[in-house]
């Protein structure tokens, strides 16, 4: 079945600094993947999402390309900041009508 | 446009009671979806419901269920709870339920079983 694998967290970085958090998926067909963040006491919102190979989503200064070849969709940022900190938490949607799979989660810290 | 709310956020039962969460939509939106989210297991799909029908199910008992009503309301139900089923329960609503879609959660039900 499909399945979605993140680096585990936490993660820690100094304000400024570059982000990757990886991504892997195990899918059939030419599934959906998404990015989604959790902030501390709230619900899950879309980041950014990338529907076909070779597109890359992009918001608020994060990124990530969707790559068939290595079946990747790490999330990068350049220079992070302390409000960046959060869980954040990589999906897939393999066809339509299908529920979202979500990765375990990687926890963020930011320190300033 | 008002964001996807529930309620209660918080709750404490114990064991063998049973609970109703409920969820309001995004208005317009017609699909709304419900997750369990625990440290050791992440989020885990439960069940989404497009216009009143249950559309989508995943791997939990018999002991949870849920319904939408004709506003695209919905309301998820556990019975005989277990220690277990401490966890956050979300919901997220989206106009198809598509999987290009994107889904917009509420804040979550904190639900506590002692």
């Amino acid at each position: 079945g499909n399945s979605v694998t993140q680096m585990e967290g936490p993660v820690t970085l100094s304000e400024e600094a570059f982000l990757t958090i990886n991504c892997t998926y195990t899918a059939t067909g030419y599934p959906s993947l998404f990015w989604y963040v959790q902030y501390p006491g709230e619900g899950l919102q879309l980041l950014l999402k990338a529907t076909k190979a070779d597109d890359k989503g992009s918001n608020k200064g994060f990124e990530a390309t969707y790559r068939k070849e290595t079946t990747s969709f790490h999330l990068e940022k350049g220079s992070v900041q302390v409000s960046d900190s959060a869980v954040y938490f990589c999906a897939l949607s393999g066809s339509r009508d299908d529920k979202i799979i979500f990765g375990k989660g990687t926890r963020l810290h930011i320190l300033p | 446009k008002a964001g996807v709310t529930q309620t209660p956020r918080y709750l404490i039962k114990t064991r063998g009671q049973q609970v109703t969460l409920s969820c309001s939509p995004i208005s317009g939106h017609r699909s709304v979806s419900w997750y369990q989210q625990t440290p050791g297991q992440g989020l885990q799909f439960l069940f989404e419901y497009f216009s009143e029908t249950q559309r989508n199910k995943g791997n939990f008992p018999g002991r949870f269920s849920g319904r939408q009503f004709s506003n695209s309301r919905s309301e998820m139900n556990v019975s005989t709870l277990e220690l277990g089923d401490s966890a956050l329960y979300l919901c997220a609503s989206s106009t198809t339920g598509t999987f290009t879609d994107t889904q917009y959660f509420g804040p979550g039900t904190r639900l506590t079983v002692l």
